[in-house]
């Protein structure tokens, strides 16, 4: 089955500064990618996806790359701020069930 | 509806009782999940629903655990005789087809602590 490494656990920076959270996955047969972010108390909700066929999607201070040849894809978060805080969650999938990573927990500091 | 309908918010209950979890997904979701995410942890699967086919169960972590979906729409987590590990978030997501392709909705889960 398919295997999400997810890095960094945690990350903390400064407001205004950009966030990058990377993840690897193991079944080159996934094609869908989605980011998900979760804040305290709350229902995962879906930021950003990608699909195989795209190599970078951006929606304004998001965006997400991927390298099909390396198994890989990576969430940016520019000019980061206090209410971007929170734990994300990449994940793979080809047609059924969403295997998730670990989590990243993002604080910014004001 | 308009969300992942998720019931009980919160439930409490005693080692060794059984405890049942309901959703009602997006009207019109064909696909139903679970996943279950203790304190500070991950998001792990634990059974999938797609339309009229049998439900992928690989992820229901022992047999005190099972799960079924009515008419395709409403489905029910049930675990038997609860232990304390089973205390978690127990979440519930559906996904449709159409322009929404692949996505994933979660509910708002169902917060359970076993004493």
């Amino acid at each position: 089955g398919e295997n999400v490494e997810q890095h960094p656990s945690t990350l903390s920076v400064q407001e205004g500064d950009s966030a990058v959270i990377k993840c690897t996955y193991s079944d080159s047969a996934s094609n869908y990618f989605p980011w998900y972010k979760q804040e305290l108390g709350k229902r995962p909700q879906l930021i950003i996806d990608i699909r195989s066929n795209v190599g970078e999607k951006k929606d304004q201070r998001i965006a997400v790359t991927l390298n099909k040849t390396a198994k890989h894809f990576s969430l940016h978060i520019t000019e980061t701020q206090p209410e971007d805080s929170a734990v994300y969650f990449c994940a793979a999938s080809q047609y059924s069930t969403l295997t998730f990573g670990k989590g990243t927990m993002l604080l910014v500091s004001p | 509806g308009a969300g992942v309908s998720q019931s009980p918010s919160n439930k409490v209950t005693e080692k060794g009782k059984d405890v049942e979890l309901r959703c009602d997904p997006i009207s019109g979701h064909t696909a139903l999940y679970w996943y279950r995410q203790s304190l500070g942890q991950g998001l792990e699967f634990l059974i999938y629903f797609q339309g009229n086919s049998a439900p992928d169960k690989s992820g229901l972590p022992s047999d005190r655990f099972s799960a079924e979906r009515t008419g395709g729409s409403v489905s029910t987590l049930t675990i038997q005789r609860t232990q304390q590990e089973d205390s978690a978030v127990y979440l519930c997501a559906s996904r449709g087809g159409g322009a929404s392709g692949n996505t994933i909705y979660f509910g708002e889960g169902s917060w359970l602590t076993v004493v």
